[in-house]
């Protein structure tokens, strides 16, 4: 069975610009998370996708949106770029229930300049 | 949020049991503790959860204390594979599963 497959592995963006960034979740598991995880703060929940509709939302500003696909595949997206958006950005998917394991991917390793 | 706080890191000797704690004083009846660790340039890989009841699987054992407000994840006998970044986390089953992480434990195993 495969894993959680994020893409692009690594990726470098100058401030202002937008990125687009890919989470393939294992098969059959409808419901897919996001997380930012940076030295100072830590593992972040962004949001959380269960069959194309948001459920949960992190206190992240409005620059950072997603969207989950009719295959559960999902996008995340920020836009306008900052510094302090470099980071590591992880996907997660799981099966129906709420109380089951994450299974997380390798993430995406964004760069900001 | 209800969140979690462990020790910033640990050490544990090769082959002796290892017994990582978190404290989760707001817990509330919905949240489900789980716990994940991270390796170097991996995601976190999932090791066990639980509710009220203590439990065991193949990787470790998770004991929750009866007011459920900390819990202790139990290596058996650590390995140097064991040297990871341990998460505590709550995730709540009444708004969709919301994850709450921590900062983790830094455990590392000394040969």
């Amino acid at each position: 069975k495969a894993g959680v497959t994020q893409t692009p592995r690594y990726l470098i963006k100058t401030r202002g610009q937008q990125v687009t960034l890919s989470c393939s979740p294992i098969s059959g598991h409808r419901s897919v998370s996001w997380y930012q995880q940076t030295p100072g703060q830590g593992l972040q929940f962004l949001f959380e996708y269960f069959s194309e509709t948001q459920r949960n939302k992190g206190n992240f500003p409005g620059r950072f949106s997603g969207r989950q696909f009719s295959n559960s595949r999902s996008e995340m997206n920020v836009s306008t770029l900052e510094l302090g958006d470099s980071a590591l950005y992880l996907c997660a998917s799981m099966t129906d229930s709420n109380t089951g394991e994450l299974f997380f991917g390798e993430g995406s390793r964004l760069t900001v300049l | 949020d209800a969140k979690t706080t462990q020790p910033n890191s640990m050490e544990s000797n090769e082959e002796e049991p290892v017994h990582l704690p978190c404290n989760h004083s707001t817990i509330s009846g919905t949240d489900y503790i789980h716990w994940y660790r991270q390796l170097p340039s991996q995601g976190p890989e999932y090791v066990i959860h639980g509710l009220t009841s203590n439990v065991n699987n193949r990787m470790a054992s998770l004991a929750i204390a009866e007011d459920r407000k900390s819990s202790t994840l139990i290596l058996h006998r650590a390995t140097l594979r064991d040297a990871a970044v341990y998460y505590c986390i709550l995730r709540d089953v009444s708004n969709a599963g919301k994850s709450t992480f921590g900062d983790g434990t830094t455990l590392t195993v000394k040969p």
